[in-house]
């Protein structure tokens, strides 16, 4: 799997937009990115993923650069709640590619 | 509907010992895959299991051991434990291999080697 680059730390306004950036120069034309983040002593929460279109949900939208070579998470409305280690990754798609390669991701602070 | 689910949710042991941690997928998935987070640490991928069968394993000594249960349900069996066993231990589950393989990560098991 690509392997991804994110900033280690992250500050944000409540209530303004959240942009988190990360880095997959090395990406495979069948990986897709996923986003999931890790509130303090949980397991990681499922927040969305895609492959090159760009993808809106519930919690976040995703927008991946035209080359694919980086994506950016953006979080519309940012609640202290959102506070969280958020991790971008690499994987391939489709059949028999279940492991999900976790790097350092990026430590978003909400304050107030 | 009920999310993955884990247990125990905490655990302590001493080293040598043994430990069996369990995991029950997410209503409609049939594939569990098992992760070790050392503190401060992303997840590392221990393995994963479909149709009863370790299909994928990381970079784990076989101390680390596994078994999916017909009703989709897993163990971790960790043998001869030493002290940087110490993690979360966190259970993921997925709908198998084709179509959408989102993993959903249970709450975790918190393991301490003393």
């Amino acid at each position: 799997d690509a392997k991804t680059t994110q900033p280690p730390s992250m500050d944000c306004a409540e209530g303004r937009a959240a942009n988190l950036p990360c880095n997959h120069s090395t990406i495979s034309g069948n990986e897709y990115v996923y986003w999931y983040r890790q509130i303090h002593s949980q397991g990681p929460q499922y927040i969305i993923h895609g492959l090159k279109n760009n993808e809106t949900n519930e919690m976040a939208s995703l927008i991946i650069t035209e080359d694919r070579k980086s994506s950016t998470l953006i979080l519309p409305h940012a609640t202290l709640r959102d506070t969280a280690v958020y991790y971008c990754i690499v994987r391939v798609g489709g059949t028999s590619y279940g492991k999900l390669t976790f790097g350092q991701g990026t430590i978003l602070t909400v304050h107030p | 509907d009920a999310g993955v689910t884990q247990s125990p949710t905490h655990l302590i042991k001493t080293r040598g010992q043994q430990v069996t941690l369990r995991c029950s997928p997410k209503s409609g998935h049939d594939t569990v895959s098992w992760y070790q987070q050392a503190l401060g640490q992303g997840p590392q991928f221990i393995f994963q299991y479909y149709e009863e069968e370790e299909r994928q394993r990381g970079n784990f000594p076989d101390r680390f051991s596994g078994h999916q249960f017909p009703n989709y349900s897993s163990e971790l069996n960790v043998n001869a434990l030493l002290l940087g066993d110490s993690a979360l231990y966190l259970c993921a589950s997925s709908r198998g291999w084709t179509g959408e393989e989102t993993q959903y990560f249970g709450p975790g098991t918190r393991l301490l080697v003393l």
